[in-house]
């Protein structure tokens, strides 16, 4: 049973436009959720986080919203640099990880 | 800053060979995991690590996996008898807090990762 599901694989989105990269859950128990950026030969680097009693929590470009009557979330990256291109993990406070989304942004 | 580091950063072996990977966490972290990434698969958790034992571990850590904190920085995986399926990526992460329970975002801490080739 894989508890927290990212269904887009890949995300191709332009320079200075919005990136929006989804999450679903499935256990109505966590209590946090982290989003990890991974770039090739490093490991996963923490981005920003979300308790589950708010919303949104934003820093700088990065939006992360909370939906828990559907059990989803999503982080927004705006304006996209091409420095954003990478893997992004959903995670939950379990340590739960998402299958990753790889984000590229064209120039 | 502070990082986790992890050694080696490649090895490769022959299937049935013990293998070691060493890690070092951040000096005051108290919890400690190791995570792998199978090529083009999701990062899977393996086990968890506080107090010298440990604390959660997965389907995938069998008999064939052990953590130890031998001393008072590092922090290993052995994999004794290695099968083709354990070529992967391997890393290692660190917290202060712990992952279950908590009522904080337990941020992890990640080192670079060992990929581990099993021939």
């Amino acid at each position: 049973d894989q508890q927290v599901k990212q269904n887009s694989p890949s995300l191709s989105v332009q320079e200075g436009r919005i990136s929006i990269l989804n999450c679903d859950y499935t256990n109505s128990m966590f209590d946090y959720f982290l989003w990890y950026k991974k770039y090739p030969a490093e490991g996963p680097t923490f981005l920003i986080s979300i308790s589950s009693i708010k919303d949104k929590n934003e820093d700088g470009r990065f939006t992360v919203f909370l939906n828990k009557s559907a059990k989803h979330l999503s982080l927004h990256i705006v304006p996209s640099q091409p420095g954003d291109s990478a893997v992004y993990f959903c995670a939950a406070s379990a340590g739960t990880f998402g299958d990753g989304t790889t984000l590229t942004v064209k120039p | 800053e502070p990082e986790v580091t992890q050694t080696p950063s490649h090895q490769v072996t022959q299937m049935g060979q013990e293998v070691i990977l060493r890690c070092v966490p951040i000096s005051n972290h108290l919890y400690f995991y190791w995570y792998r990434q199978i090529l083009g698969q999701k990062v899977e958790f393996l086990v968890s690590f506080y107090n010298n034992e440990i604390s959660e571990k997965s389907e995938i850590f069998d008999d064939q996996f052990s953590v130890e904190r031998p001393d008072g920085s590092n922090f290993t995986l052995k994999i004794r008898s290695t099968k083709l399926e354990d070529s992967a990526m391997y890393f290692c992460a660190s917290s202060e807090t712990d992952l279950a329970g908590s009522s904080g975002a337990n941020v992890l801490t990640f080192g670079a990762g060992s990929r581990l080739t099993v021939l």
